[in-house]
């Protein structure tokens, strides 16, 4: 079984600074297989990034992912006040066939 | 525009049965596999089940195999999942995602989840 663990848990910035995210895997993985979602409170996740690096329509590009192997780093360039949520990594795999890293809370400092 | 649609949700006691149904519209419904998340109140998410367009290929988390069915119904293009001996640790909001992937040559690549639905609300209380 694959583990994701995202790091930092909390992330606390201030609008217009560079948000970097972990997501480290516990076994090698395909970037083909690696996405990240958003989480606004009270809302359903949205896709923001898939194949590790691909961003999804209608996602700004100051959202970029990049990574292989084991480490997978999400990157907002300038934070908008609309960026601060939730962020969830993904992969697919085998057994289970899918499983998403813990989360990292995007707070306003 | 591509959506998809849960309902069923409710209140249960512990042991009951509920079932979920997903509604989905905008697209080739039967082109798609789809899958059930649930979070727990406060928690991350947890991936539940996956049934494929066909539902030759279906698949379950641990914590939930031989409790949960998937099934779907490609003329009414929707997806059910029946919860049969529920707990308390099964509340959650659970969400329908489809399944998007680029496939060539009998492999699929760049796997996501593209879109969800907003969710429904299961509770599992005495």
């Amino acid at each position: 079984e694959i583990v994701l663990t995202q790091s930092p848990d909390t992330l606390s910035l201030s609008p217009g600074e560079r948000a970097t995210l972990s997501c480290r895997a516990s076994q090698s993985v395909s970037s083909s297989y690696l996405a990240w979602y958003q989480q606004k409170r009270g809302q359903a996740p949205r896709l923001l990034i898939y194949g590790a690096s691909s961003r999804a329509t209608g996602i700004p590009d100051r959202f970029s992912g990049s990574g292989s192997g084991t480490d997978f780093t999400l990157t907002i360039s300038r934070l908008e006040p609309e960026d601060f949520a939730v962020y969830y990594c993904q992969q697919y795999g085998s057994s289970p066939r899918y499983s998403f890293g813990q989360g990292t809370k995007l707070e306003i400092k | 525009e591509v959506q998809l649609v849960e309902s069923g949700g409710g209140l249960v006691q512990p042991g009951g049965s509920l079932r979920l149904s997903c509604a989905a519209s905008g697209f080739t419904f039967s082109s798609y596999a789809v899958n059930w998340v649930r979070q727990a109140p406060g928690k991350g998410l947890e991936w539940v089940s996956f049934i494929s367009g066909s539902s030759a290929n279906i698949f379950y988390a641990d914590s939930v195999e031989g409790r949960f069915t998937i099934s779907r119904d490609n003329a009414k293009n929707s997806v059910y999942l029946q919860m049969n001996s529920l707990r308390a640790e099964d509340t959650a909001v659970y969400y329908c995602a489809r399944d998007v992937s680029d496939c060539s040559g009998g492999t699929c690549y760049q796997i996501r989840f593209d879109p969800w639905g907003q969710g429904t609300l299961v509770t599992v209380s005495s």
